[in-house]
């Protein structure tokens, strides 16, 4: 099983560009989430999806957007990169996440460069 | 709100000798608390977890953590540090009243194992 897969693994923008990142999971779970990993920071929640046809803003939602496309996939859309969003985004998954017991399970992370 | 702190930026140990992580919660009701470690270049990975039940949790690669309700703490712990161990490790804590909602993470702390 591939787990969860995040597509690109490295982008380079410019000001203003946007673009969309991809992520999909082979375990079946009803949970998704986008967090963004900065230095010193750890890793702070973008939006996350409970099921499929529900989405919520997290602690940092501003100038993304998000699609629960199906059960398996959840992308993050970058309308106008700044560069305050170059960071590292890490997709999760989790089995259940009305019963938050089930740890999550983590892509290996986007590496975004915003010029 | 849900609130997690690691108060040490980075921790050194030898290698052999015992280890300790720290981190404190702040949760509105009880939590559910997680321990993950992240690899360079890498997601994150789960350690343990602490849902209900003994408040000694033992995880992978021979961690432990200890959840103390008074001291509202859930410390990570090893008696005996490998130089393999050197990582970044991440507390992170949900409250089980709030269906629905993700994992709070902290900041981080860089565990450097010399041997």
């Amino acid at each position: 099983n591939a787990g969860v897969t995040q597509t690109p693994k490295f982008q380079v923008l410019k000001t203003g560009q946007s673009m969309t990142l991809q992520c999909a999971q082979d375990m079946n779970h009803n949970s998704m989430y986008w967090y963004r990993q900065d230095p010193g920071m750890g890793l702070r929640l973008i939006y996350y999806s409970a099921s499929e046809g529900t989405t919520d803003k997290g602690e940092v939602p501003n100038g993304y957007n998000v699609s629960r496309l199906n059960k398996r996939e959840f992308s993050l859309r970058l309308e106008s990169a700044a560069p305050s969003q170059t960071s590292v985004y890490f997709c999760a998954s989790s089995e259940q996440g009305g019963i938050p017991t089930g740890e999550l399970f983590f892509g290996e992370g986007s590496r975004l460069t915003v010029l | 709100a849900q609130s997690v702190a690691q108060p040490e930026d980075q921790v050194n140990v030898a290698e052999g000798n015992p280890l300790t992580v720290k981190c404190t919660y702040s949760v509105s009701g009880n939590p559910y608390l997680f321990w993950y470690v992240q690899y360079p270049n890498r997601g994150l990975q789960f350690l343990l977890k602490y849902i209900t039940g003994d408040n000694l949790v033992k995880g992978s690669y021979g961690f432990e953590a200890e959840f103390n309700k008074s001291q509202t703490s859930f410390h990570l712990k090893k008696p005996s540090a490998l130089v393999s161990d050197s990582a970044l490790y991440f507390c992170a804590v949900r409250d089980i009243n709030q269906a629905g909602t993700a994992l709070i993470f902290g900041k981080g702390t860089t565990l450097s194992v010399s041997s």
